[in-house]
């Protein structure tokens, strides 16, 4: 089936640095991404749709400058958080949709963020 | 606007009782629903996918149904494990648009004890 590699599984950083997060589709070509943030005890929350070749579409509330989204090509789609700061921290996961209209979505296997 | 609600928010059973989670959404026009798995701390791992055409999916010891008249799905885990242990997290797709966008239940945290 369908499998979306995420990395890093978890991160460290110091507030202030910048954070990349990579999301591969092994062995399908997403032309969408879509980027959740999850924080505690909560669901999943819909940042960003990112397309290939295009500008991602982001959610209302989200810093387009902040989460900086880009889906250089069909395989890779990143996000990186930019000058990041505690209450970034968080579990940032990412999803491809179906390759079938039938199908379900794939998910990466989610990236810890802390930042201290 | 479509809203999931997934109830209970948690559970506590002893090993090999067969339990029922639920799901309810408020718009009954959806493309599919599909039910997840979450360990704590990991990502999410794909359970079943119900077209909104279909009334139920079999996986093993899960069954999950779908009635999108009224709004609502179940989850089915007959005799659990403890190793089922994890948040169940279910969520629908709308019928418009190519990129169809997922919309999330808070989840149920399932706790089976040995």
């Amino acid at each position: 089936g369908a499998v979306v590699s995420q990395h890093p599984s978890w991160v460290i950083c110091k507030s202030g640095t910048s954070v990349k997060i990579e999301c591969r589709s092994l062995d399908f070509q997403a032309t969408t991404m879509f980027w959740y943030r999850q924080f505690p005890k909560q669901s999943l929350m819909l940042m960003a749709t990112s397309n290939e070749g295009s500008k991602a579409t982001y959610e209302q509330g989200v810093e387009k400058d902040k989460f900086l989204i880009n889906h250089a090509s069909l395989t890779l789609s990143t996000l990186t958080v930019t000058s990041a700061h505690p209450e970034d921290s968080s579990f940032y996961i990412c999803s491809a949709p179906p390759r079938r209209g039938t199908g379900g979505y794939t998910f990466g296997s989610g990236t810890r963020l802390t930042v201290v | 606007k479509q809203e999931v609600t997934q109830i209970p928010a948690a559970l506590s059973v002893p090993e090999g009782e067969n339990l029922v989670l639920n799901c309810s959404f408020t718009d009954s026009a959806i493309y599919n629903l599909q039910w997840f798995r979450q360990d704590p701390g990991k990502g999410l791992t794909s359970l079943l996918l119900i077209q909104s055409s279909q009334r139920e999916q079999t996986s093993g010891r899960l069954n999950a149904s779908l009635d999108k008249s009224s709004g609502r799905s179940t989850l089915y885990i007959a005799a659990s494990q403890p190793g089922d242990s994890a948040t169940y997290l279910c969520a629908v797709s709308s019928s418009a648009g190519n990129n169809r966008k997922l919309i999330w239940g808070l989840g149920t945290s399932l706790a089976v004890n040995p």
